[in-house]
């Protein structure tokens, strides 16, 4: 199956520094996904972005499809970003469907 | 506008008890899939519905685990005979189309087995 690689794992930041947070995948993807876990466990929704750039106040991702990564930005960083950001992706060989996540980056943000 | 709702948000049960987990896809989507998010082993796929269908189930344990999605009402995930194994936060999500579309997450429910 596909593989799906985040980095770094971990990251401390003080309040105000930005942040770029990278999404490695290792076959042709069809959808891939930004997610943010709050430390309450809820999954929200970040980016749909498969190709190209979109930005969302303070978050901005980029994925180049051509080279298989993704990567998302934080500017500005506040303490309510702390949490972990998934990336997820899906591809053909798993029905074009099934969400494969990478283990995530825990983000700290301390003020 | 509500988004994908999930209910209990937390459930207790005793090993050997059953466990039923609820889902209601946001309005509109007919594609719902559940997820599990163990400790050590992150976010997996458990099984794609979509309405009186189970599209792949290839995720799902291949005992004590099912899943509904039936006509009327929410989708069921259901654990029989629950082990402390199955402990873990349960995600429901859901789409309007089957593929390559952004899926929606529920707040998840977590299962705790004593």
């Amino acid at each position: 199956g596909i593989q799906v690689e985040q980095s770094p794992p971990d990251l401390i930041l003080q309040e105000g520094a930005n942040s770029t947070l990278r999404c490695n995948f290792s076959d042709s993807v069809n959808n891939l996904q930004w997610f943010h876990q709050n430390p309450w466990g809820q999954l929200i929704n970040l980016f749909y972005i498969p190709s190209g750039t979109k930005q969302n106040g303070r978050l901005s991702a980029t994925t180049v499809a051509t080279e298989r990564y993704s990567l998302l930005y934080i500017s500005s960083s506040q303490t309510t970003d702390s949490g972990v950001y998934f990336c997820a992706v899906t591809y053909s060989g798993a029905g074009s469907y099934q969400l494969t996540f990478g283990k995530g980056t825990k983000l700290s943000v301390i003020p | 506008n509500a988004g994908v709702m999930q209910n209990p948000r937390h459930l207790v049960r005793r090993r050997g008890q059953e466990a039923r987990l609820r889902c209601s896809p946001m309005k509109g989507h007919s594609h719902v899939y559940w997820y599990r998010q163990l400790p050590e082993e992150g976010l997996k796929f458990m099984v794609y519905l979509q309405k009186e269908n189970i599209i792949d189930e290839s995720g799902m344990p291949k005992e004590r685990f099912s899943a509904e999605f039936p006509k009327e009402g929410p989708s069921i995930l259901r654990i029989q005979q629950v082990v402390r194994g199955d402990s873990a936060a349960y995600f429901c999500a859901s789409s309007a189309l089957g593929t390559s579309e952004t899926q929606y997450f529920g707040p998840g429910t977590r299962l705790l087995v004593l």
